[in-house]
């Protein structure tokens, strides 16, 4: 099956603990990106790579940090959780040059 | 959501009736994508348009750049219809990212 695939689907943590959060794409695509979706429903992008480059970092707290090994994998760290970070995390991938871009399940991450 | 502005924010359909969705934007939108958010959570492909038109089964959609909107068209609603549909933006310079509506929820009835 070719797809994104985002793990874990769901994570509760602490406020002040690190996480990390994977995301593997196998559409072979050179384009992946991090969302994230809040309790309104509002999707915004973080982070754009192009094959294993930062091509795009929206304005998000230093504490959020992407992690690329390959093209197909970019996961994403964020250091001391607070409290609105409580959000669906979506992983994507692009084919290179083209914007119709290809969702993982995301990952509902709560902060309590 | 200002760059994109999708209308209406939510709406109840009977089963077997047709509505449309429509996107405006004041951004230079180059490319324009529609989602489907089922109730898991799941973003779902439903259309990658340049401008022009491209139809799939019970549903159309047209992208307009020099009036700069977008239509999704629902012909014969069906329960499994129902979620937020978004739709989302490229402007040619901005980097391959997207820019997305603030969606529309649709509800199907029997």
């Amino acid at each position: 099956e070719t797809a994104v695939f985002q793990t874990p689907n769901y994570h509760v943590t602490q406020v002040g603990n690190e996480v990390s959060f994977n995301c593997k794409q196998t559409l072979g695509h050179d384009t992946m990106y991090w969302y994230k979706q809040d309790s309104k429903k509002l999707l915004k992008i973080m982070f754009s790579y192009n094959n294993k480059q930062l091509i795009v970092n929206e304005t998000v707290p230093r504490r959020f940090s992407p992690q690329s090994s390959d093209k197909a994998h970019l996961n994403l760290r964020i250091k001391s959780v607070e409290p609105e970070d409580s959000a669906v995390y979506l992983c994507a991938s692009a084919k290179i040059g083209t914007t119709e871009v290809f969702f993982g399940k995301g990952t509902r991450l709560t902060v309590v | 959501g200002d760059k994109v502005k999708q209308s209406p924010s939510a709406l109840s359909l009977q089963e077997g009736t047709n509505s449309a969705l429509r996107c405006n934007f004041s951004i230079a939108a180059t490319t324009v994508q529609w989602f489907l958010q089922n109730p898991r959570g799941s973003l779902i492909n439903l259309f990658y348009l340049v401008p022009g038109t491209k139809e799939n089964g019970r549903l159309k959609s047209t992208f307009n750049s020099k009036e700069s909107y977008s239509t999704l068209h629902i012909r014969d609603a069906q329960l499994e219809d129902s979620g937020t549909y978004f739709c989302a933006a490229e402007a040619g310079n901005m980097g391959y990212k997207l820019t997305f509506g603030t969606g529309t929820s649709l509800l199907v009835d029997p």
